[in-house]
């Protein structure tokens, strides 16, 4: 859904499916993307990055796709169990800089 | 993967109080350090970049005096709030970026490993 104020975007998903969380990212110039999870009341953790001379990258359950052309980046995760529930937040930096966040999005998996 | 502490992980402190909140990076040495502001159920926002053995770098916005950060060595930072005030309270995350090429803990140079945070509340 939108995020109006302070509400978070939500996905709400089953125990089991495939999840796929997006993120549009506003620099073109940016050349270094993360993904992060924040689990309640705990600082984010890393899941995965990619750098723009790439389109994919592949983790354990995860995938990072980057459009460039749409300045579009998103995080698939396979068979979602409910540890899986946290805000996801993806993040963008170019050259050494420093991080930006995006507004992050909350997946809720029930079991 | 790359470990980072903070201490402590929450305080209550009386307004006008000032409040020290320490970052360290255990199993690797950190040249930079980040220190970001969470408001609940918002994105964090980067307060001030911290370099080992110089000045800190803030962002527009945020009073330097106020938020007085020191990253005294390569796996310490830390963020004193003084005269911290109600509109003070937060979440405080600290971040570490590690020296060097990646050492397989999955990300890059250009990562940055998250502290669990510190929740300041001022009465």
């Amino acid at each position: 859904g939108e995020s109006v104020g302070l509400h978070l975007p939500t996905l709400s998903v089953q125990e089991g499916d495939n999840s796929i969380i997006n993120c549009a990212y506003s620099n073109s110039a940016s050349d270094y993307f993360i993904w992060y999870k924040q689990e309640s009341g705990k600082g984010p953790q890393f899941i995965i990055d990619i750098r723009s001379n790439m389109d994919k990258r592949q983790g354990q359950r995860v995938t990072v796709l980057l459009n460039k052309t749409v300045k579009h980046l998103s995080l698939q995760i396979a068979a979602t169990q409910p540890g899986d529930s946290a805000v996801y937040f993806c993040a963008e930096s170019r050259g050494y800089s420093t991080l930006t966040f995006g507004k992050g999005t909350m997946l809720l998996v029930s079991p | 993967g790359a470990v980072v502490s903070q201490h402590p992980s929450w305080v209550i402190c009386k307004s006008g109080t000032s409040v020290k909140i320490e970052c360290r990076s255990l199993d690797f040495q950190a040249t930079t350090m980040f220190w970001y502001r969470q408001f609940p159920k918002q994105s964090l926002m980067l307060m001030a970049t911290s370099n080992e053995g110089s000045k800190a770098t803030y962002e527009q916005g945020v009073e330097k005096d106020k938020f007085l950060i020191n990253h005294a060595s390569l796996t310490l930072s830390t963020l004193t709030v003084t005269s911290a005030h109600p509109e003070d309270s937060s979440f405080y995350i600290c971040s570490a970026r590690e020296i060097g090429v990646g050492s397989g803990r999955g990300g890059s140079t250009d990562t940055q490993y998250f502290g669990p945070g510190t929740r300041l509340t001022v009465l």
